[in-house]
């Protein structure tokens, strides 16, 4: 059965500063990573699908990196923000399947 | 489009009751799912179809039953609610199989059981 964990926990940085977030995986088999936001008492928005056969891809201050023999995936948030305060949540597929796998989540606080 | 609805919003039931939590997306997506997030224990999946009229188990179906008559509907009841039941309801859609798919959430359903 795929794990998956999230470290740290929680985080909290000054405005300005970047964010690494990092996800481990046991099953390096995967199709895909897929990293979420989670806002307190709401759903999840998906933020970055990463493919397989990719190390990584961007969206806007987003960046996901994805080192499938290792097992792990990083998400870097460059020059945070107040309204970048959320859980953020990675999740794999469990083998071929659609079924997802998620971690525990970080839970970021960005200080104004 | 509306992406993945869900209703209610909210919800307190009786220990004993029933009641059924529905979902439906716009998006043409074969694939939907149901997960519940608990404090500490992250999301696990209830229930999930792969399309109209399949349906199977995922890791914690005891207590929930689903059914999929149509593409875009995938309601999940409660037969007999219990307090461990308490939790956030989460449904899913996805368009692709494999390295394309990406799903989508939708906003929850609180389920409070006393």
């Amino acid at each position: 059965k795929q794990e998956v964990t999230q470290i740290p926990a929680a985080l909290s940085v000054p405005e300005g500063e970047n964010l690494v977030l990092n996800c481990s995986f046991t099953d390096s088999a995967i199709y895909n990573l897929q990293w979420f936001r989670q806002d307190p008492g709401k759903g999840l928005t998906s933020l970055l699908l990463i493919q397989s056969s990719q190390r990584e891809q961007t969206s806007g201050r987003l960046n996901a990196s994805l080192d499938k023999s290792s097992g792990r995936s990083t998400l870097y948030i460059a020059a945070s923000q107040p309204g970048d305060s959320a859980t953020y949540l990675c999740a794999v597929p469990q083998g071929n399947d659609y079924k997802l796998s998620f971690g525990a989540g970080t839970t970021v606080t960005v200080r104004a | 489009n509306a992406g993945v609805t869900q209703t209610p919003k909210f919800q307190v039931l009786k220990t004993g009751q029933s009641m059924t939590l529905q979902c439906a997306q716009d998006m043409n997506h074969e694939y939907m799912s149901w997960y519940r997030q608990d404090p500490g224990m992250g999301l696990r999946l209830i229930h999930y179809s792969v399309g109209a009229g399949i349906t199977d188990q995922g890791e914690v179906p005891n207590g929930y039953n689903v059914s999929r008559s149509t593409t875009e509907d995938f309601p999940l009841r409660l037969l007999s609610a219990a307090p461990s039941q308490t939790s956030v309801y989460f449904c899913a859609s996805s368009y692709s199989i494999g390295t394309a798919a990406e799903q989508y959430f939708g906003p929850g359903t609180r389920l409070t059981v006393t």
